[in-house]
């Protein structure tokens, strides 16, 4: 069956510093990945979205890369601050046996000051 | 837009209870997605409506959850009789598609002592 899995511990890093989470996936080849930010005692909010035919995709200080034959998604905040900490999640979207968007259980960083 | 609606924000009830909670999609967002968070399960997808239809509710963890979205613009989580391991929180989230980007509310944070 479909799997995703994220970082499992949480990622500490020093203001400043680039942010590196993972998305690895089995069983599956998704057309798409997207992330999403979610802050404590919110919903998840939309960040990016990239294609299987797009290796990167930028915005602001946010990389996206996806590797669809290492099968994972690199998410980087270059210059973090303290106002990046959140938990970050991952989705794929439907495949032959999920019909719906899934989500990763998500990575915590926190960005110390 | 305002948004997701969900109400109420915090939920605490007694088990055994009855537990309503609400949703209001963004206009003109034809599908509409209930999900449940905890710390050890991550989000999980619960139901979705397309066009006010259940289209999968093989999420609903048992009989004592029931769904329904009577029209567009509204919809209801229901849990009769609630338990503890009912309490979490959750999310309402829609989109224009199955597969594009979900707009969550956010969240009612329900506790059944």
């Amino acid at each position: 069956s479909q799997k995703i899995e994220q970082n499992s511990e949480a990622l500490n890093i020093q203001e400043g510093k680039t942010a590196t989470l993972t998305c690895n996936y089995t069983n599956y080849s998704p057309a798409y990945l997207q992330w999403y930010r979610q802050d404590p005692g919110r919903g998840p909010v939309f960040l990016l979205l990239i294609r299987e035919n797009e290796k990167e995709k930028r915005k602001e200080r946010l990389k996206v890369t996806f590797d669809t034959t290492l099968k994972q998604s690199l998410f980087h905040i270059t210059a973090s601050q303290p106002a990046d900490s959140a938990t970050y999640l991952c989705a794929l979207p439907p495949s032959g046996s999920a019909r719906q968007l899934t989500f990763g259980s998500g990575t915590q960083l926190t960005v110390l000051p | 837009d305002a948004g997701v609606i969900q109400s109420p924000r915090h939920e605490v009830t007694e088990m055994g209870q009855e537990v309503t909670l609400r949703c209001k999609p963004i206009s003109g967002h034809d599908y509409l997605f209930w999900y449940r968070q905890t710390m050890m399960r991550g989000l999980e997808l619960l139901i979705y409506f397309n066009n006010n239809v259940p289209i999968d509710d093989s999420g609903m963890p048992e009989d004592r959850f029931s769904a329904k979205m009577p029209n567009a613009s509204f919809s209801t989580l229901k849990i009769q009789p609630s338990e503890p391991r009912d309490s979490a929180v959750y999310f309402c989230a829609s989109s224009t598609s199955v597969q594009e980007t979900q707009y969550f509310g956010p969240g009612t944070r329900l506790l059944v002592l």
